[in-house]
């Protein structure tokens, strides 16, 4: 069974400053696909960015990007210029057939 | 585009009362739909996974005659709670793929607030 792992339950960052989120996952696929979601306080689950695991360029997309490193399982989201509407909870997913939600981590951005 | 639709999003019903929840994908056909319930500030929990005219495949743990689904078209599925009681009360969210891999991300309705008194 796939399994991930976001190590850091909460997390803060200075407004404009850059953040990274950690997620590891385990498979024994081949073929998969990463997600990352957002879900603010109004609990709107917010598809944030995707990641092919035959890619081996890394998925940006405007101040989000990825560091996607398939050898090491490792899938980490990095938000450059945070701003205060990026405070919320975000999941890592993996996806092949369903999808597998890491436990999350709680985004604070402070003015 | 690949807006999902869910309603009602907030249910305070008395013990014993049935709750159907409608989950719809307005501008795209949805093959699979899955169906999660989410504990305050804790991660989604798969409850069921269901492919539009066949059964619902639900996670171990997950009483099938207590939440029912049903997948009737590309675009609606439902989750019906029977004879629910205070500790179903939850945070329900569903989602909708277009594709039955999981390469294309599950877009997600907003939720449904379900309270049991």
């Amino acid at each position: 069974a796939q399994t991930v792992t976001q190590s850091q339950p909460e997390m803060s960052v200075q407004e404009a400053e850059t953040v990274t989120l950690s997620c590891t996952y385990d498979t024994s696929e081949s073929d998969y696909y990463l997600f990352w979601y957002k879900q603010p306080p109004s609990r709107q689950m917010i598809l944030v960015i995707r990641q092919e695991a035959y890619k081996q360029q890394n998925a940006t997309e405007n101040r989000f990007s990825v560091n996607f490193q398939k050898a090491a399982k490792s899938f980490s989201l990095k938000i450059s210029d945070s701003q205060l509407g990026d405070a919320a909870m975000y999941f890592c997913a993996y996806g092949a057939g369903k999808s597998t939600f890491g436990d999350g981590t709680t985004l604070t951005v402070k003015p | 585009g690949a807006v999902v639709s869910q309603h009602p999003s907030w249910v305070i019903c008395k013990s014993g009362t049935s709750v159907k929840i409608e989950c719809r994908s307005l501008d795209f056909q949805a093959t699979t739909m899955f169906w999660y319930r989410q504990f305050p500030k804790q991660s989604l929990m798969l409850m069921a996974t269901s492919n539009e005219g066949s059964k619902a495949t639900y996670e171990q743990g997950v009483e099938k005659d207590k939440f029912l689904i049903n997948h009737a078209s590309l675009t609606l599925s439902t989750l019906t709670v029977t004879s629910a009681h205070p500790e179903d009360s939850s945070f329900y969210i569903c989602s909708a793929r277009a594709g039955g891999k999981g390469n294309q991300p599950q877009h997600f309705g907003d939720g449904t607030r379900l309270s049991i008194l």
